[in-house]
């Protein structure tokens, strides 16, 4: 297993378009989880799943975000009508079952709104 | 609310030294997690080091260690012997203890340059 992929690693896009990122997740992992990190802060938490239901999304995920995990596989975001305030690293990460386990990371998607 | 402050942006250390970085945390849960992660440049966040809040033994993985200070919500990191593979920013992050999610909370960071 190669760990947690993420698609595209970079994308720049001008403002208003829509854009979608892929994660596959450590395939035995059930959990996928997606944070936000701008420059010089910590990452934030966006979402997570558990298989393919989204149990808990954050009040950052504004209505121009959605999130999914069809078959509790891989996952996307979407970002619509993007604006400047959402460039940012975009990580995905995933983890098993249980509270102490560990969650893997993703090289994460660095997106560039112009 | 969960937050997580890690009051030094940056540190340096020379090779084979030790070096301490701090963090603080704020919460209302009795138990949880926390969590010292390395992000090198370019390169995935990784685990380091993770302290349960209800052991009182502090952590140790090898060159890495925690003083883990419960009631002063304190939970500092250790690095013993450093490596130039050490030159990385390091967050500190905290994870209520929850039968669901282990949804991180992760501070500032801290850019660590191990000097040759």
């Amino acid at each position: 297993d190669t760990g947690v992929s993420q698609d595209p690693r970079h994308k720049i896009t001008k403002r208003g378009q829509n854009v979608t990122f892929r994660c596959d997740p450590i395939s035995e992992h059930n959990r996928l989880y997606w944070y936000r990190q701008t420059l010089g802060q910590g990452p934030e938490f966006l979402t997570y799943f558990q298989n393919e239901a989204q149990l808990e999304k954050s009040r950052l995920l504004s209505d121009r975000f959605s999130a999914e995990r069809p078959k509790g596989s891989f996952s996307t975001l979407e970002i619509q009508r993007t604006e400047q305030g959402d460039s940012a690293m975009y990580l995905c990460a995933s983890s098993s079952t249980g509270s102490s386990t560990e969650a893997f990371f993703g090289q994460g998607t660095r997106l560039t709104v112009v | 609310a969960q937050t997580v402050t890690q009051s030094q942006p940056e540190m340096s250390v020379q090779e084979a030294e030790t070096v301490t970085l701090s963090c603080t945390y704020d919460t209302s849960e009795s138990n949880y997690y926390l969590f010292w992660y390395k992000q090198p440049p370019s390169r995935q966040m990784i685990l380091v080091i993770r302290q349960e809040a209800y052991k009182q033994q502090n952590a140790t993985e090898n060159r890495f260690s925690v003083n883990f200070q419960k009631a002063a919500k304190s939970f500092s990191l250790k690095i013993s012997d450093s490596q130039l593979g050490d030159t990385a920013m390091y967050f500190c992050a905290f994870s209520p203890y929850q039968t669901g999610a282990n949804n991180l909370f992760f501070g500032t960071g801290t850019r660590l340059t191990v000097i040759p």
